[in-house]
């Protein structure tokens, strides 16, 4: 079945380590985005993608850092730089910008220790 | 830049009927509705592109006023599955970005 898989589930991180939350679907959609989302909040824009090699900065991208060297993959680095990365990480995707259903992974967990 | 929802929590019970409204200060292109139950990723509702459209299905149904750049969901005779979070999310231009408002938690009792 086609989809959008987000690994690892859970992820525990060390202050100052760098950690890489994987996003793969095979919906051949075009565009990819990555949210986050804490207790009880709305969910934040990090960085989005709508063709491969190019991605722009959502409204929280400080701390962050992705690819997007295949159409099906786009990984999210959350860095030493963001200061508090625990929180709720939500990888979407879309057939193309023209208001489309965005469909959402399953999420990972990320909790630093 | 964040649409606005409204109201932040409703408590209803089977049966009741319920609002939940979705405002922007900017131009729309569309507009995205979707529930979340905790700890789950959020499950599309409808999405509602500019041109003033109505959309439903089941009980569930959504306007979108272009002029005053609002939405609003609306479920009638709400049942227990009903409870979650709901979120709007905004597309300000054909841009692909999409931006959501905090959410309005819906509890449903018995």
């Amino acid at each position: 079945d086609g989809g959008i898989t987000q690994s690892p589930k859970y992820l525990f991180r060390k202050e100052g380590q760098n950690v890489t939350l994987s996003c793969e679907q095979n919906l051949n959609h075009d565009a990819m985005y990555w949210y986050r989302q804490d207790p009880g909040q709305g969910l934040r824009l990090i960085y989005y993608s709508q063709i491969v090699n190019d991605f722009q900065k959502g409204d929280i991208a400080e701390g962050y850092s992705v690819s997007r060297e295949k159409k099906e993959s786009f990984p999210l680095t959350v860095t030493s730089a963001q200061k508090n990365p625990t929180a709720f990480y939500l990888c979407a995707s879309t057939r193309d910008r023209r208001g489309n259903t965005i469909y959402f992974g399953e999420g990972s967990w990320l909790t630093v220790v | 830049q964040q649409p606005v929802q409204s109201p932040q929590a409703v408590i209803l019970r089977e049966g009741e009927d319920a609002v939940i409204n979705c405002s922007s200060s900017k131009a729309l292109y569309s507009v995205h509705w979707y529930r979340q139950k905790h700890g789950e990723a959020p499950v599309f509702l409808m999405i509602l592109l500019k041109g003033g459209e109505q959309k439903g299905h089941d009980k569930i149904s959504a306007s979108f006023n272009e002029k005053k750049q609002q939405s609003s969901l609306y479920l009638t005779a709400s049942q227990l599955s009903y409870s979650g979070t709901y979120f709007c999310g905004t597309e300000a231009s054909n841009t692909g970005k999409l931006i959501f408002g905090q959410g309005t938690t819906l509890q449903v009792k018995p």
